[in-house]
């Protein structure tokens, strides 16, 4: 079946705009994972989507991000007055279940890039 | 504190085997997972292992766990260029949130 999709695959944009980034999970799956892989580092927890649950938004690292999930579905990710310490590729994965062995299925990322 | 750390590069020939270790700091690990990223794609699980484990074997691939050290290995045996990737070891917590952390990741390069 369809695995998990982003868009776009890459975004470039001015410094001080805001951006959104989409992202498709597995039909089905439960929990929902935004990450930040900035080059040369680990992937970074952003925020954690679960069912109907209020979201773990513990990783966002600052009050210019945001992100909903609409339908227990899709996700957006948004960030506003981008800065370019924003760079990076955005990561998606979704879980049938969160659980310790939940395997997370990743999608391809976002590649923004903030001049 | 949680924390993952691995070396970034590892080269190998081809045909050898390859060998990524990973060190983390929290002893209250639960499980610990072994992370594969092609350019230009997401992240596939490999492989985990849980920490009442020592070893876990799967084809070409062994995962060696030392919880006394907190190191932990993956052993890819007869290396194949295809396996040239960068390779994410990744931890979640015993009573935690259940999100994995993530180390930076080796880059595992594979020539002829």
């Amino acid at each position: 079946g369809a695995g998990v999709s982003q868009s776009p695959s890459n975004k470039v944009t001015e410094k001080g705009k805001d951006v959104e980034l989409r992202c498709d999970p597995i039909s089905g799956h439960t929990a929902l994972y935004w990450y930040r892989q900035s080059l040369g580092q680990g992937l970074e927890f952003l925020i954690y989507f679960q069912g109907n649950s209020a979201p773990d938004k513990s990783g966002l690292p600052s009050d210019r991000f945001s992100a909903e999930r609409t339908g227990g579905s899709v996700s957006t990710l948004t960030i506003q007055r981008t800065q370019q310490e924003d760079s990076a590729v955005y990561l998606c994965a979704s879980s049938p279940t969160h659980r310790p062995i939940g395997e997370q299925y990743f999608g391809p990322g976002t590649r923004l890039t903030v001049t | 504190g949680e924390d993952v750390e691995q070396s970034l590069f590892l080269s190998v020939r081809e045909g050898d085997s390859s060998v990524i270790n990973c060190t983390y700091t929290d002893s209250s690990s639960t499980y610990l997972y072994w992370y594969k990223q092609e350019p230009g794609a997401g992240l596939q699980l490999l492989t985990y292992i849980f920490s009442n484990m020592d070893m876990k074997q799967d084809q070409r691939l062994t995962v060696l766990l030392n919880k006394k050290d907190k190191h932990l290995s993956l052993r890819i045996a007869d290396t194949q260029t295809g396996d040239s990737a960068i390779y994410f070891c990744a931890e979640t917590i015993s009573g935690g949130s259940y999100i994995p952390t993530f180390g930076r990741g080796t880059s595992l390069i594979v020539h002829p």
